[in-house]
């Protein structure tokens, strides 16, 4: 079946450092792919997304590139910022159910 | 436009009690989700509405019911509560079941069972 692995956390980083945070997935066919990301006490959000090979989803400074070679979309920051902190979800949708499979999630914690 | 909302927000029952969490959107989107959320266990699909009228089991259906009252309600039922059901459930939706679609959830309901 469908899953997805993300590297394990939590991550903590001081401001302007370099984020990675990695994500590989296992599926047939072409899914589309996604990062959500949570603040404490919230509910997930979109961050980014892409829905075909090679593309590249970015919002606010985030990006990652759909790479189907490698299976992967990992997450990239050049410069986080403390209001960055929450936990990162990485997901794909295989069937037009709209089911979606979920990581476990990666908390980062970005310190002054 | 408040998105999805959910209520309680914060529910502590006892073993064997019954309740139904309620979720709303006023988005008009046509497909709505459960989930439940467990530390180091990312998010888990409970049960799923592709569209008003129809309703199918997700990964852990067992012990809970749903019912998709109307497009914008989507309403889940724990019958008879167990420890094991202690979690914070999300409600989503999305606009149409279809992959390339984000979901949007709710702030989530935090359910103690003891």
């Amino acid at each position: 079946g469908d899953s997805v692995t993300q590297m394990e956390g939590p991550v903590t980083l001081s401001e302007e450092a370099f984020l990675t945070i990695n994500c590989t997935y296992t599926a047939t066919g072409y899914p589309s792919l996604f990062w959500y990301v949570q603040y404490p006490g919230e509910g997930l959000q979109l961050l980014l997304k892409a829905t075909k090979a090679d593309d590249k989803g970015s919002n606010k400074g985030f990006e990652a590139t759909y790479r189907k070679e490698t299976t992967s979309f990992h997450l990239e920051k050049g410069s986080v910022q403390v209001s960055d902190s929450a936990v990162y979800f990485c997901a794909l949708s295989r069937t037009n159910a709209g089911k979606s499979t979920f990581g476990d999630g990666t908390t980062l914690t970005v310190k002054p | 436009n408040a998105g999805v909302t959910q209520t309680p927000k914060f529910q502590v029952l006892k073993t064997g009690q019954s309740m139904t969490l309620q979720c709303a959107q006023d988005m008009n989107h046509n497909s709505m989700y459960w989930y439940r959320q467990d530390p180091g266990m990312g998010l888990r699909l409970i049960y799923y509405s592709a569209s008003e009228g129809t309703t199918d089991k997700g990964e852990v259906p067992n012990g809970y019911n749903v019912s998709r009252l109307n497009k914008r309600e989507f309403s889940l039922r724990l019958e008879s509560a167990a420890p094991s059901q202690t979690s914070v459930y999300f409600c989503a939706s999305r606009e149409q079941a279809n992959l390339s679609y984000e979901q949007y959830f709710g702030p989530g309901t935090r359910l103690t069972v003891t």
